[in-house]
């Protein structure tokens, strides 16, 4: 039982460039949701979904797209990266989607550098 | 909005000092509350939570209390070790946010020898 993956585990793009973060996670979890990390700033949450087929949009989702095919996969793609979107990306997961009791597991991060 | 505000750091105290971390919150209805712990270079990992007024989260040592009166859930530890050196997000999860958590900035803990 791997929990939550993501890969890559840093990258270093330049302005304009696009990418996917993948975020996988094999608990059969319904929810799962992308947050960036910033320095003072906590978390932030960028898009989650549901489950498969549903996703909606956080509190700092431009720039940003997320897709849900399957239960396993919801990947992190950046249109035209930024240096504003220079972060710490981590995925989570939880059991039951609007159940707030859940703890969420956490994969752990991707560091990305946008120059 | 949701929101939690928890006191800022960086934190520094002695080996088996008493800790308290402050966390509050703004919400309606009934949120569930928890603590995640950031080790360097990691993921977060759940602490500690509560679902329901007065319920009481406590693992590793640490406990919090989740108290509606004071729209609080301060953490507090009767002993830290160099080993609970991290960073500590206070965080809630409620309808008004579609149950997305809904963090503080952290707290940064140092415990030195």
């Amino acid at each position: 039982n791997a929990g939550v993956t993501q890969t890559p585990k840093f990258q270093v793009l330049k302005t304009g460039q696009s990418m996917t973060l993948q975020c996988a996670q094999d608990m059969n979890h319904e929810y799962m949701s992308w947050y960036r990390q910033d320095p003072g700033m906590g978390l932030r949450l960028i898009h989650y979904s549901v489950g498969a087929g549903i996703t909606d949009q956080g509190e700092v989702p431009n720039g940003y797209n997320v897709s849900r095919s399957t239960t396993e996969d919801f990947p992190l793609r950046l249109l035209s990266a930024a240096p504003s979107q220079t972060s710490v990306y981590f995925c989570a997961s939880s059991p039951r989607a609007l159940a707030g009791y859940n703890e969420q597991f956490f994969g752990p991060g991707t560091r990305l550098t946008v120059l | 909005g949701d929101s939690v505000t928890q006191m800022e750091g960086p934190v520094t105290l002695s080996e088996e000092a008493f800790l308290t971390i402050n966390c509050t919150y703004t919400a309606t209805g009934y949120p569930s509350l928890f603590w995640y712990v950031q080790y360097p270079g990691e993921g977060l990992q759940l602490l500690l939570k509560a679902t329901k007024a007065d319920d009481k989260g406590s693992n590793k040592g640490f406990e919090a209390t989740y108290r509606k009166e004071t729209t609080s859930f301060h953490l507090e530890k009767g002993s830290v070790q160099v080993s609970d050196s991290a960073v500590y997000f206070c965080a809630l999860s409620g309808s008004n946010s579609g149950y997305a958590l809904n963090f503080g900035k952290g707290t940064s803990l140092l415990v030195t020898p």
